[in-house]
């Protein structure tokens, strides 16, 4: 169980192109969502945190213009990177919280893999 | 702020035994996660300390000094497909931080 899905694996686009990022709860309802950014060799840094049905809350530094979270089901939430440039090309990993599990463990998705030409 | 220290990288034998250490000063503590991460890959949940102590899961413990703020993943019998990251993360309230990351090189 608490399987997580994103779409797509791997994107290549050219700059000042927007990009979706979709991420799916396959097997659980997730009211909370969390994206997440990782360049090589770093650990993952939090971009902000989804949650059903209202807006999203970003960490500090990340553009919340630039950053498009939308939410709008218990088993989906889309980030969608809007005029990107080559230094927003990483690899960005969705999370998602199993409602109604005590000890909130995030399970991860596969992860997008982002190249900005 | 969030400070989550653990070694860069450590290099082991097939069968050996290798701890992975974690010292962290955050601003709150709600539990400790480890993660495994293959290169290229998403983590995969390995462990969740919450209370001081070892918790053990196959060939896989994780122990927590809440008091020392450190926690330590214990790897045993290695085998070559644990060659990967592994991940230190704190929760605080419900959101995590991670540490850098501890990247494992099993040897045969």
């Amino acid at each position: 169980g608490a399987v997580v899905s994103q779409h797509p694996s791997r994107v290549i686009c050219k700059s000042g192109t927007s990009v979706k990022i979709e991420c799916r709860s396959l097997d659980f309802q997730a009211t909370t969502m969390f994206w997440y950014r990782q360049f090589p060799k770093q650990s993952l840094m939090l971009m902000a945190t989804s949650n059903e049905g209202s807006k999203a809350t970003y960490e500090q530094g990340v553009e919340k213009d630039k950053f498009l979270i939308n939410h709008a089901s218990l088993t989906l939430s889309t980030l969608t990177v809007t005029s990107a440039h080559p230094e927003d090309s990483s690899f960005y990993i969705c999370s998602a919280i199993v409602a109604g599990e005590n000890t909130d463990t995030q399970y991860f998705g596969p992860g997008t893999r982002l190249t900005v030409l | 702020g969030q400070n989550i220290d653990q070694p860069t990288e450590m290099t082991a034998t097939e069968g050996a035994i290798v701890q992975i250490n974690c010292t962290y000063q955050t601003s709150g503590f709600n539990g400790l996660f480890w993660y495994q991460q293959h290169a290229g890959e998403a983590p995969t949940f390995l462990s969740y300390n919450v209370l001081d102590g070892l918790e053990e899961k196959g060939r896989f413990s994780s122990f927590l000094s809440r008091s020392k703020g450190y926690s330590y993943l214990l790897l045993k019998e290695l085998q070559m497909k644990d060659s990967a990251s592994y991940l230190c993360a704190v929760r605080n309230d419900y959101k995590l931080s991670f540490g850098a990351g501890t990247t494992v090189t099993v040897r045969a």
